[in-house]
């Protein structure tokens, strides 16, 4: 079956850096996605990983490694604003986005 | 670009009442759009993926006589919830791509349904 792993909830002070952690196992893969989702609020994207390795962007870092069905969302520098749910994705072979439950990250002053 | 509407932002109805929801792309012409369901703090559940001009392709468990789907134009799909009921009652969200193989959706805002 296809499954989507990700921590429940994470709490981090503001300032310091966090990795959110995620397993997949899809059938097929096109690519894994990270996006924020504020409360009440549609999801937005964060960041795409088809190849193995490390993207960055600004403050944000999202890693992929296809042979061990893992990635990690890095969050730098930690404001306040950061407090969100953050929703790991991978796209199967027919292009359809399968979701994780989401990490509520909670950052505190 | 890529801006996706809904409308409406949040509607509450009575139970057994029918209420339409709309998804617009505002700047790019969407040949597939999808349709998801959230209930509180858990993931975005796909309900149905609909391409333009074509009947919708609905996900295991979802009633397409209930939740009807309509992809009429390249920029609007639209949603309805016939017979609601208390238990449909959920925040639902629309997204869209240019491309079936396109690798990003372009979320809505999202629509809040009440049903009392």
């Amino acid at each position: 079956g296809q499954n989507i792993d990700q921590p429940t909830e994470m709490t981090a002070t503001e300032g310091a850096i966090v990795q959110i952690n995620c397993t997949y196992q899809t059938s097929g893969f096109n690519g894994l996605f990270w996006y924020q989702q504020h409360a009440g609020e549609a999801p937005t994207f964060l960041s795409y990983n088809v190849l193995d390795g490390l993207e960055e962007k600004g403050r944000f870092s999202s890693f992929l490694s296809r042979s061990k069905g893992y990635s990690y969302l890095l969050l730098k520098e930690l404001q306040m604003k950061d407090s969100a749910s953050y929703l790991c994705a991978s796209m199967d072979s027919n292009y359809q986005l399968i979701w994780g439950a989401g990490t509520k990250l909670i950052i505190k002053p | 670009g890529a801006v996706v509407s809904q409308h409406p932002s949040w509607v509450i109805c009575k139970s057994g009442t029918s209420v339409k929801i709309e998804c617009r792309s505002l700047d790019f012409q969407a040949t597939t759009m999808f349709w998801y369901r959230q209930f509180p703090k858990q993931s975005l559940m796909l309900m149905a993926t609909s391409n333009e001009g074509s009947k919708a392709t609905y996900e295991q468990g979802v009633e397409k006589d209930k939740f009807l789907i309509n992809h009429a134009s390249l920029t609007l799909s639209t949603l309805t919830v016939t017979s609601a009921h208390p238990e449909d009652s959920s925040f639902y969200i629309c997204s869209a791509t240019q491309d079936k193989q396109a690798y990003e959706q372009y979320f809505g805002p999202g629509t809040r349904l009440t049903v009392t």
